[in-house]
């Protein structure tokens, strides 16, 4: 069965701090697909990152960074030097298939991260 | 190049009623896949359509029905409305219905039924 696990309810933390965010699937399949989205107040889940379980290679977007490790079932998400503005919910997800149609995205229950100045 | 878009933006119903949410794609995506987003919670698909086709269903009775016009612009009804419907609604758009292809999502609609 298809699942997703983020532990982490809720973070604190203060401008600056690094945080991370964590993510643990499962899954049958040996093609799949991780995301992470965040969701502000407003409501709208903004699409972060998306990849593919053939690569593993971590991926660094300005002060946003990710780590794939298959090993582990494990697709964590750091911020380098937070600041006020990522304050909102993260949400990790999946899909599996490749190419496969009407496949949906399986969500974690997200964390929601509080930065304070 | 415009967003998902999702309307309206609140609404309220009476148990019992029925509800009928809009969505429009994004610009050249043909999939609109719909999700139930309870408070505190992450979203749960409800389901897909690609080409004006329903695509694929999650776990939610017959009374959640859906429309996708030529246009690729989506409509997600709800018939005898139920407290627990009280949720966010989101809608996003795909290039396609492949799992390769990223959800682009809207602004959602909540609904709260009394």
């Amino acid at each position: 069965a298809q699942k997703v696990t983020q532990a982490q309810t809720e973070i604190s933390v203060v401008e600056k701090e690094d945080v991370t965010l964590d993510c643990v699937y499962e899954t049958r399949d040996t093609t799949y697909y991780l995301f992470w989205y965040k969701q502000p107040p407003s409501g709208e889940l903004v699409f972060l990152i998306r990849r593919n379980s053939f690569d593993e290679q971590n991926e660094i977007s300005g002060r946003y960074s990710w780590n794939f490790q298959k090993s582990t079932s494990s697709f964590n998400f750091t911020i380098t030097a937070s600041q006020v503005v990522d304050s909102a919910v993260y949400f990790c997800a999946l899909s599996e298939g490749w190419g496969q149609a009407g496949t949906a995205l399986i969500f974690g229950k997200g964390t929601t991260l509080s930065v304070s100045s | 190049e415009t967003g998902v878009t999702q309307s309206p933006t609140h609404l309220i119903k009476t148990r019992g009623q029925q509800v009928t949410l809009r969505c429009s794609s994004q610009s050249g995506h043909n999939t609109v896949s719909w999700y139930q987003q309870a408070l505190g919670q992450g979203p749960q698909f409800i389901f897909q359509y690609y080409r004006e086709e329903e695509n694929g269903r999650g776990n939610f009775p017959p009374r959640f029905s859906g429309l996708q016009f030529p246009n690729y612009s989506s409509e997600l009804n709800v018939n005898a409305l139920e407290l627990d419907d009280s949720a966010l609604y989101l809608c996003a758009s795909s290039l396609a219905a492949a799992s390769t292809d990223t959800q682009y999502f809207g602004p959602g609609t909540r609904l709260t039924v009394l």
